[in-house]
């Protein structure tokens, strides 16, 4: 299946500061890419929709001030925890549709952010 | 938005045993996807279904799209322990061009060896 990468995987940051998340695909090219939020045994719940050259589509409720999110490039997204707080602690993945008659998605592996 | 119930929530079996779990919705989906997920990762895409009726395997896998568009199930055979994880059904919300998936609550399952 097709690849996408997520950088990092883990971080660990101070109250106050930011912190970015690289989504990339690596073997095709993601118009659209969809940042995941997950707290522990809980299933993902959608934060945004991401689309190249535009601004992203955000879910109720979740801050786009907080969560800058950038698809610059076919291939890459970022998403940037802003001034981040211990309550934005949880574990975020990124993912791309693959367009064609049978879309799919793929996700990459996942970032667990920790704010101290 | 549109919601999926999944169960059974968790799964304790033994090696070797067969495992069964479902899906269902009160509205019509187009496409079921079936993810799994292990601690730490991302959910890892495992079989895709796009027609009513569909029935596909992958390896030890099966799963089917219901006739009814309405329900999905996943059947593993001769569970070995690295089955291990949450599976996840999920499905593209309707109406939208975003693609946006409406996911499961997740099947724990446990794998004794």
């Amino acid at each position: 299946g097709a690849v996408v990468s997520q950088h990092p995987s883990r971080v660990i940051c101070k109250s106050g500061t930011s912190v970015k998340i690289e989504c990339r695909s690596l073997d095709f090219q993601a118009t659209t890419m969809f940042w995941y939020r997950q707290f522990p045994k809980q299933s993902l719940m959608l934060m945004a929709t991401s689309n190249e050259g535009s601004k992203a589509t955000y879910e109720q409720g979740v801050e786009k001030d907080k969560f800058l999110i950038n698809h610059a490039s076919l291939t890459l997204s970022t998403l940037t925890v802003t001034s981040a707080h211990p309550e934005d602690s949880s574990f975020y993945i990124c993912s791309a549709r693959v367009w064609g008659i049978n879309e799919k998605l793929f996700f990459g592996s996942g970032t667990q952010l920790s704010v101290l | 938005g549109q919601q999926l119930n999944q169960s059974p929530q968790s799964m304790f079996i033994q090696e070797g045993e067969d495992v069964s779990m479902n899906c269902t919705s009160s509205s019509i989906f187009n496409t079921w996807l079936w993810y799994k997920q292990e601690p730490g990762e991302g959910p890892v895409l495992l079989i895709a279904l796009y027609k009513a009726g569909e029935l596909t395997s992958n390896g030890r896998l099966t799963a089917q799209f219901g006739i009814t568009r309405k329900d999905s199930f996943l059947n593993i055979s001769a569970s070995i322990p690295s089955d291990v994880g949450i599976y996840f059904c999920a499905g593209p919300d309707s109406g939208g061009s975003n693609y946006k998936l409406t996911f499961g609550k997740g099947t724990l399952l446990t794998v004794n060896p």
